[in-house]
């Protein structure tokens, strides 16, 4: 079975800091990969997502991600965040020739201080 | 535009006592899942199905049974709950099982006492 890792469960920044989130996938075959977002109370919402072409893939509100795929990973990047990015922030895989959905990582939880 | 809609948002059960929670999607997806989401343990997945009249079981299925009598709606049903079980509960759907985004539903806060 695959697995991801999310190697930050907390984080602490203060406005404005660079963000990377590092995630790794354990399956060798073809993947899709995303980052979800949930803010405090509510559902998940994609980030953004690479199913393949350009492994950098940017998403919504300024966020990035790299597929490395030597590396397995998948890190989240964002140059400068704001206290509004205060939120929990799950890796997620879906490999090729599977129905059972997406495996998360177990999540990060990042703390935005003004 | 509804999207995934779940009902109820929040519950209180005593311990084996039954329910179901009620997942639908307007989108006409194939696919749809339920997940449960513990502090520190990401989202895990109970059970799934590929198309209406399956389902399939997933990474954490021991208590739980469902039905996808409908291709709209997927229900989760708890016979017996146990404190175990205590979590939110995620639906999700999607068009297909690969090369595809999941849409979620709001969750369901489920507490067993």
């Amino acid at each position: 079975a695959q697995s991801v890792s999310q190697h930050n469960h907390h984080v602490i920044l203060s406005e404005a800091a660079s963000l990377e989130l590092g995630c790794n996938y354990s399956y060798g075959g073809t993947v899709n990969l995303f980052w979800y977002v949930q803010y405090p109370g509510q559902h998940l919402q994609l980030l953004l997502k690479y199913f393949s072409g350009d492994p950098l893939v940017k998403g919504i509100k300024g966020f990035e991600a790299e597929f490395i795929k030597s590396k397995f990973s998948f890190n989240l990047r964002k140059p400068s965040v704001q206290w509004s990015d205060t939120a929990e922030y799950f890796c997620a895989v879906n490999s090729g020739g599977g129905a059972d959905g997406l495996t998360f990582g177990k999540g990060t939880h990042l703390i935005i201080q003004p | 535009n509804a999207g995934v809609t779940q009902t109820p948002k929040f519950r209180v059960l005593k311990t084996g006592q039954s329910m179901t929670l009620l997942c639908a999607q307007d989108m006409n997806h194939e696919y749809m899942y339920w997940y449960r989401q513990d502090p520190g343990m990401g989202l895990r997945l109970i059970h799934y199905s590929v198309g209406e009249g399956t389902t399939a079981k997933g990474e954490v299925p021991d208590g739980y049974n469902v039905s996808r009598l409908k291709k709209q709606n997927f229900l989760l049903g708890l016979e017996s709950a146990a404190p175990s079980q205590t979590s939110v509960y995620f639906c999700a759907s999607s068009l297909f099982s690969f090369n595809t985004e999941a849409f979620f539903g709001q969750g369901t806060r489920l507490t067993v006492v």
